[in-house]
């Protein structure tokens, strides 16, 4: 079974300062990780996935995550916040490349960004 | 953006009524799915198919029916809506390949209201 927790329900940040989303998973067999964006009134767009071939995963819009297995930590950052970074983001686990059995998301976080 | 849509986008029923949400998809992927998106819970998955007439429960499929009779077609029935219903609906498709390149795209959503 898989499970994933994202810490905080909302992050404020202001302009150009660092963009921290955390994101832990729990999963019976090695993860697929991925990071979706949510803007208001729209689906989901896939920001990133981590496949095993790369610890770092840049993904676009300037994103990038971390996978640490010790850690069981997949954590989102961007390092210059812009007003347009302003959106729900979830964290999902499957233990399938493509989810093909399904994504378990986490409960999202709400990015804020101060002018 | 992937050829996904679904039908209606909003929908205000009464309690006890059947309702049918339709998502339709130009991809011509093996997999389709049905998520629920509530505050403080994220997406969960109802149900999901893997093919035309192949389908399968996901974690909060009671109270729910699919239907798949053509690859580009995945229907989502509400028998007798509750106001425990009301929700946001999404419909996502992949390939369903299993491997690194997969990814899951969303549909827009349908706003459904119970009362």
């Amino acid at each position: 079974a898989q499970s994933v927790t994202q810490l905080g329900s909302h992050v404020s940040v202001s302009e150009g300062a660092l963009v921290l989303l955390r994101c832990n998973y729990s999963s019976s067999v090695p993860p697929y990780l991925f990071w979706y964006v949510q803007y208001p009134n729209q689906g989901l767009q896939l920001l990133l996935k981590y496949t095993s071939a790369a610890t770092l995963v840049k993904g676009i819009n300037g994103f990038e995550a971390e996978f640490k297995k010790s850690e069981t930590s997949f954590h989102l950052t961007k390092p210059s916040a812009h007003m347009s970074d302003a959106a729900e983001y979830f964290c999902a686990v499957s233990p399938s490349g493509g989810g093909a059995d399904g994504l378990t998301f986490g409960k999202g976080t709400h990015l804020i960004i101060q002018p | 953006d992937a050829g996904i849509t679904q039908s209606p986008r909003h929908k205000v029923t009464e309690t006890g009524t059947p309702v049918t949400l339709r998502c339709h998809q130009t991809e011509n992927h093996r997999y389709m799915y049905w998520y629920r998106q509530d505050p403080g819970h994220g997406l969960r998955l109802i149900h999901y198919s893997y093919g035309v007439k192949d389908t399968d429960k996901g974690e909060v499929s009671d109270g729910y029916s699919v239907s798949r009779s053509k690859t580009e077609d995945f229907l989502l029935t509400l028998e007798s809506a509750t106001s425990s219903q009301t929700s946001v609906y999404f419909c996502a498709i992949s390939e369903g390949t299993g491997v690194s390149t997969d990814t899951q795209y969303f549909g827009p959503g349908t706003r459904l209201t119970v009362l």
